[in-house]
């Protein structure tokens, strides 16, 4: 089945506790990008990668790395979270010729 | 800038009523409009896409939506609602420079019975 899988689906830290929440795709996706969902907000990019070895800010990259070593995987990784990083992240890939991201089913973080 | 604008954070109706969520959106380029459907603790679904064409786009579930380039808009219909379509619905547009998807604020669809 073609899909995006994240892991962990929750998780409740405390804020300086290094994280990283996984993101896989078995599509042969090109483009990954991560996606913070907060409420009255929307969905925000936090970065995305073109291909492996390429990625780039999107519009809240603060406090977020990422790495694009192999083309399915695309970790996000909280280096030293805080309370603000509270939220739902979203995982999604598409095609880089593509119309359709495919979204993950979501991590819901909470850092204390 | 290309922005997305839903004019409603919560939409609530009674089961087998119709429903309308609106969608304004700004780009000054050509556009690629999605409807995404969130049910209550799950991922992010598309419900329908316009890319070019008919301006009436057809998606899941009964959904329809239309594009009107004159007043910048994607509104989301379906004729009659069922308790099951109770979830968070964004609107978004494609940006083309980048490929990444800009959302609106959601609308909270609550049907009531």
């Amino acid at each position: 089945e073609a899909q995006v899988t994240q892991n962990p689906r929750y998780l409740i830290t405390v804020t300086g506790k290094k994280l990283t929440v996984t993101c896989s795709q078995n599509m042969n996706h090109e483009y990954m990008s991560w996606y913070r969902q907060d409420p009255g907000l929307g969905l925000r990019q936090i970065y995305y990668s073109m291909n492996v070895e390429v990625t780039d800010k999107g519009d809240v990259p603060e406090g977020y790395k990422v790495s694009r070593k192999e083309k399915r995987n695309f970790p996000l990784i909280l280096e030293s979270p805080s309370p603000n990083q509270t939220s739902l992240y979203f995982c999604a890939s598409r095609t880089v010729s593509g119309d359709t991201q495919y979204f993950g089913p979501g991590t819901r973080l909470t850092v204390l | 800038a290309q922005s997305v604008t839903q004019l409603d954070s919560q939409v609530p109706v009674f089961e087998e009523a119709p429903v309308e969520l609106r969608c304004n959106y700004s780009s000054s380029v050509s556009v690629y409009l999605f409807w995404y459907v969130q049910y209550p603790n799950q991922g992010l679904q598309l419900l329908l896409k316009y890319l070019s064409g008919s301006t009436l786009v057809k998606g899941i579930n009964g959904f329809e939506a239309e594009f009107n380039k004159s007043q910048t808009s994607f509104h989301l219909r379906k004729p009659s609602v069922h308790i099951s379509d109770t979830a968070e619905y964004f609107c978004a547009v494609l940006s083309g420079n980048t490929g990444k998807l800009i959302f609106g604020q959601g609308t909270t669809l609550q049907v009531k019975p």
